[in-house]
């Protein structure tokens, strides 16, 4: 089945800084989604991004489909940017099922 | 407005019993997923209901879990004589149909078999 590999798996940043986390998936892919999961376990999407570039807020995302990777920028980190990242993929013929990462787990400290 | 609702948010039980976990999705919203989500992991698709469509099993791990969505609206997840690697959070999702930027999560439940 289709792999989807994020990184790095942890990163730790002071306030203020800027961070760029990566997905990397195997085969196409109907669909991409970026999420959010706050230390409290909350799950909020960021990013629908089957291609092309989307910014919200702070928040940017790019995805080239062709080459099979997407990345999700965060500028000016706050600590309640703090949680785990969820890279998610629908592969084509997936019928809404989506696939996830393992995640990259990002700590902004004061 | 109301978000997605989760019930129990905490479940503990024994090994063998059955649990039922319950689902309330945002009024209106045709499509509703289940996940899985083991302890630092990420998320697992379980089953995807889209109004009166069959659902898609294809992400249920084995016959001992089911789901159902009555009236197109609250929906039930079933795990039989429980195990403990079934141990995880719950996560329910709901979304408009064919909209998945709009897709809004619940709580999730926390499932702990002994």
């Amino acid at each position: 089945g289709i792999q989807v590999e994020q990184s790095p798996p942890d990163l730790i940043l002071q306030e203020g800084a800027n961070s760029t986390l990566r997905c990397n998936f195997s085969d196409s892919v109907n669909n991409l989604q970026w999420f959010h999961q706050n230390p409290w376990g909350q799950l909020i999407n960021l990013f629908y991004i089957p291609s092309g570039t989307k910014q919200n807020g702070r928040l940017s995302a790019t995805t080239v489909a062709t080459e099979r990777y997407s990345l999700l920028y965060i500028s000016s980190s706050q600590t309640t940017d703090s949680g785990v990242y969820f890279c998610a993929v629908e592969r084509i013929g997936g019928y809404n099922k989506l696939i996830f990462g393992a995640g990259t787990r990002l700590a902004v400290h004061p | 407005g109301a978000g997605v609702s989760q019930s129990p948010s905490n479940k503990v039980t024994e090994k063998g019993k059955d649990v039922e976990l319950r689902c309330d999705p945002i009024s209106g919203h045709t499509a509703l997923y289940w996940y899985r989500q083991s302890l630092g992991q990420g998320l697992e698709f379980l089953i995807y209901f889209q109004g009166n469509s069959a659902p898609d099993k294809s992400g249920l791990p084995s016959d001992r879990f089911s789901a159902e969505r009555t009236g197109g609206s609250v929906s039930t997840l079933t795990i039989q004589r429980t195990q403990q690697e079934d141990s995880a959070v719950y996560l329910c999702a709901s979304s408009l149909a064919g909209i998945r930027d709009r897709e809004s999560f619940g709580p999730g439940t926390r499932l702990l078999v002994l």
